[in-house]
């Protein structure tokens, strides 16, 4: 059982680049997420999926796509990467908690992408 | 949108030593949880706190749902080395099941 895994683990674009990460999870879970990871920062919701078939906007969403391939994979596209995106990028996946809502999020390790 | 304000930004302790770090909101959360980021790893759920007052421990951690249901608190007791780490608060609102808004974490650094 991998959990959640993403590709690449680090990433160097130039200005006005494209490029894709890849998430997977094996829990079998209906939702995925997309965060940011800034100094100081905290996360931040880019796009979430909550089940197969759907995608949403989350808190920063403009300069990326986000693509549900299917229910273990919930890709990221940066179309024309600016150096504002450098940053670490964390997928997540859950399933509804308990107790309600979709609290639990298992986290992948982390794409590291620099845009210079 | 709702915020998040953690503090302390940073602590630097003995080990042995307790930590005491916590969270407010300016709106109520449902849910508030707290999560630990080894470094170059992703973020590991600690403890989740689903209604006002309760109290929760995970072995030496303990956490608290404020009454309010604007804040939360983390304790750490007896704080060993593996204890350094980025801890975050999170909270979720009402009508909101997938989104959770983050604190923008503590650092904590133990000294053997």
């Amino acid at each position: 059982n991998a959990g959640v895994t993403q590709t690449p683990k680090f990433q160097v674009l130039k200005t006005g680049q494209s490029m894709t990460l890849q998430c997977a999870q094996d829990m079998n879970h209906n939702s995925m997420y997309w965060y940011r990871q800034d100094p100081g920062m905290g996360l931040r919701l880019i796009y979430y999926s909550a089940s197969e078939g759907t995608t949403d906007k989350g808190e920063v969403p403009n300069g990326y796509n986000v693509s549900r391939l299917n229910k273990r994979e919930l890709s990221l596209r940066l179309e024309s990467a600016a150096p504002s995106q450098t940053s670490v990028y964390f997928c997540a996946s859950s399933s509804p908690s308990q107790r309600g809502g979709h609290n639990e999020q298992f986290f992948g390790p982390g794409t590291r992408l620099t845009v210079l | 949108g709702q915020q998040l304000n953690q503090s302390p930004q940073s602590m630097f302790i003995q080990e042995g030593e307790d930590v005491s770090m916590n969270c407010t909101s300016s709106s109520i959360f449902n849910t508030w949880l707290w999560y630990k980021q080894d470094p170059g790893e992703g973020p590991v759920l600690l403890i989740a706190l689903y209604k006002a007052g309760e109290l929760t421990s995970n072995g030496r951690l303990t956490a608290q749902f404020g009454i309010t249901r604007k804040d939360s608190f983390l304790n750490i007791s007896a704080s060993i080395p593996s204890d350094v780490g980025i801890y975050f608060c999170a909270g979720r609102g009402r009508g909101s099941n997938y989104k959770l808004t983050f604190g923008k974490g503590t650092l904590l650094t133990v000294n053997p």
